[in-house]
């Protein structure tokens, strides 16, 4: 089936480590995305990609890195420099132009031990 | 970045009783998307909208794109109690870049047997 793979389901940071967060579709979608989401509250984009070895700071950046070397794959870094980064995680696709929706995986819970 | 003002934040209903929710900005969008979040997982899309007055029915979900293109609305009709969850509204801005959304901050749906 065609989709959006996010894991882990659920990760653990130790203070000072460096996790990363891992999103693959198979949907051939040149657009992918990285959003935060706090309890009770709405999504916030961290990171974007258009096209395969690029991609621009969303509104949330800092502490937060990501690559783009293939199509399929968006790996999102939660750095130490992230100083609060318990949130549940959201990857993101889409076709790039138009106004085509984005299509979510199911997302990753990052907590500190 | 810009979020939409959704409401209500929360609806405590009874089954089979009609909602509404809405979705509010000073700017306009070219498309608005209603997602559903259920617990643990990501959004999924529900209905997207793309014209100004744009009616769109999904089952017993009827959504509205508002005239000034600054508003959306989401109509759930006879609730049952698995449409509980989180409806998040997304809108795209009247030329924004590529496929970027805007989300509002989710209204929580609880429905009582």
């Amino acid at each position: 089936d065609g989709g959006i793979t996010q894991s882990p389901k659920y990760l653990f940071r130790k203070e000072g480590q460096n996790v990363t967060l891992s999103c693959e579709q198979n949907l051939n979608h040149d657009a992918m995305y990285w959003y935060r989401q706090d309890p009770g509250q709405g999504l916030r984009l961290i990171y974007y990609s258009q096209i395969v070895n690029d991609f621009q700071k969303g509104d949330i950046a800092e502490g937060y890195s990501v690559s783009r070397e293939k199509k399929e794959s968006f790996p999102l870094t939660v750095t130490s420099a992230q100083k609060n980064p318990t949130a549940f995680y959201l990857c993101a696709s889409s076709p790039q132009g138009g106004n085509q929706p984005q299509h979510f995986g199911d997302g990753t819970r990052l907590s500190i031990l | 970045g810009q979020q939409l003002n959704q409401s209500p934040q929360s609806m405590f209903i009874q089954e089979g009783e009609d909602v509404s929710m809405n979705c509010t900005s000073s700017s306009i969008f070219n498309t608005w998307l209603w997602y559903k979040q259920e617990p643990g997982e990501g959004p999924v899309l529900l209905i997207a909208l793309y014209k100004a007055g744009e009616l769109t029915s999904n089952g017993r979900l009827t959504a509205q794109f508002g005239i000034t293109r600054k508003d959306s609305f989401l109509n759930i009709s006879a609730s049952i109690p698995s449409d509980v969850g989180i409806y998040f509204c997304a809108g795209r801005l009247s030329g924004g870049a590529g496929n970027m959304l805007t989300f509002g901050g989710g209204t929580r749906l609880m429905v009582k047997p």
